[in-house]
C-alpha cells in the first residue's frame, strides 16, 4: 500500500522558509512525478510544483521565485523549501504522487493527509 | 493560467438525487481534465482521470466534456457522496484546479 507522510514544522515566522519533507513507502520514487499542493480558504487547492525522480522539476510561475523542490531517491523522500513567507503562505500542505510517465495525462493520483502550517510571529 | 471555473459552488440535494457539476476552463484543454473528491479535513481523492473513473469509483459517477466544458454526474445520490468536488486541468502547467462545488444534504 502506498503512503505519503509530510513532515515538519507547523508554525513559521514571517519572512522565514518554510521546509516540508514527503516520505513516500510502499513506492519506487521511479517513474512518477512528485509534487506539493497547497490548499487555503482564500485560494483554494493551488498547485506549488513538482519534482521527477530524476531531479527535474516545473513550478508554478506564481511561486517560482521562492520555491524549492528536491528530491533524495535513497531515502523515498522529496522536500519543499518556500522562502520569505508571509500569512498569505498559512495553508494545508499536501505532497501527492502524479501518474507514472508512461500516462498520457498527468493527475495526483494519491496525496498525503496533508499537514497545517500556519505564518505567524 | 488556465481558469478553471465550477458551478454551482454548492448544492443541497437528497439521497437518491442526481447531481450535475459543470466544470469550464478559460481555454481548450482536450480532455486533459480530472476530477477529485474532498471530505471534511481528509486529502482530496482522484476519482477521474485520464478519461477514466479509478478503480473502485461507483457506477453512478459519470463524466463527459471535452475541450472548454466538463460535468461530473452523480446519479442515485448515496449519503457517502456528500463531498466537495474540484476539477483540475494538466493541459498545461500551471495545473489549476476550479474552486470547488459542495454537495450538500438537503
Amino acid at each position: 500500500q502506498v503512503q505519503l507522510q509530510e513532515s515538519g514544522p507547523g508554525l513559521v515566522k514571517p519572512s522565514e522558509t518554510l521546509s516540508l519533507t514527503c516520505t513516500v513507502s510502499g513506492s519506487s520514487m521511479s517513474p512518477y512525478y512528485w509534487s506539493w499542493i497547497r490548499q487555503s480558504p482564500g485560494k483554494g487547492l493551488e498547485w506549488i510544483g513538482y519534482i521527477y525522480y530524476t531531479g527535474s522539476t516545473s513550478y508554478n510561475p506564481s511561486l517560482k521565485s521562492r520555491v524549492t523542490i528536491s528530491v533524495d531517491t535513497s531515502k523515498n523522500q522529496f522536500s519543499l523549501n518556500l522562502t520569505s513567507v508571509t500569512a498569505a503562505d498559512t495553508a494545508v500542505f499536501y505532497c501527492a504522487r502524479g501518474a507514472p510517465t508512461s500516462s498520457w495525462s498527468q493527475y495526483f493520483q494519491l496525496w498525503g493527509q496533508g499537514t497545517l502550517v500556519t505564518v505567524s510571529s | 493560467d488556465i481558469q478553471m471555473t465550477q458551478s454551482p459552488s454548492s448544492l443541497s440535494a437528497s439521497v437518491g438525487d442526481t447531481v450535475t457539476i459543470t466544470c469550464r476552463a478559460s481555454q481548450r484543454i482536450s480532455s486533459y481534465l480530472n476530477w477529485y473528491q474532498q471530505k471534511p479535513g481528509k486529502a482530496p481523492i482522484l476519482i477521474y482521470a485520464a478519461s477514466s473513473f479509478q478503480s473502485g469509483v461507483p457506477s453512478r459517477f459519470s463524466a463527459s466534456g471535452a475541450g472548454t466544458g466538463f460535468t461530473l454526474t452523480i446519479s442515485s445520490l448515496q449519503s457517502e457522496d456528500f463531498a466537495t468536488y474540484y476539477c483540475q486541468q494538466s493541459y498545461t502547467i500551471p495545473w489549476t484546479f476550479g474552486q470547488g462545488s459542495k454537495v450538500e444534504l438537503k
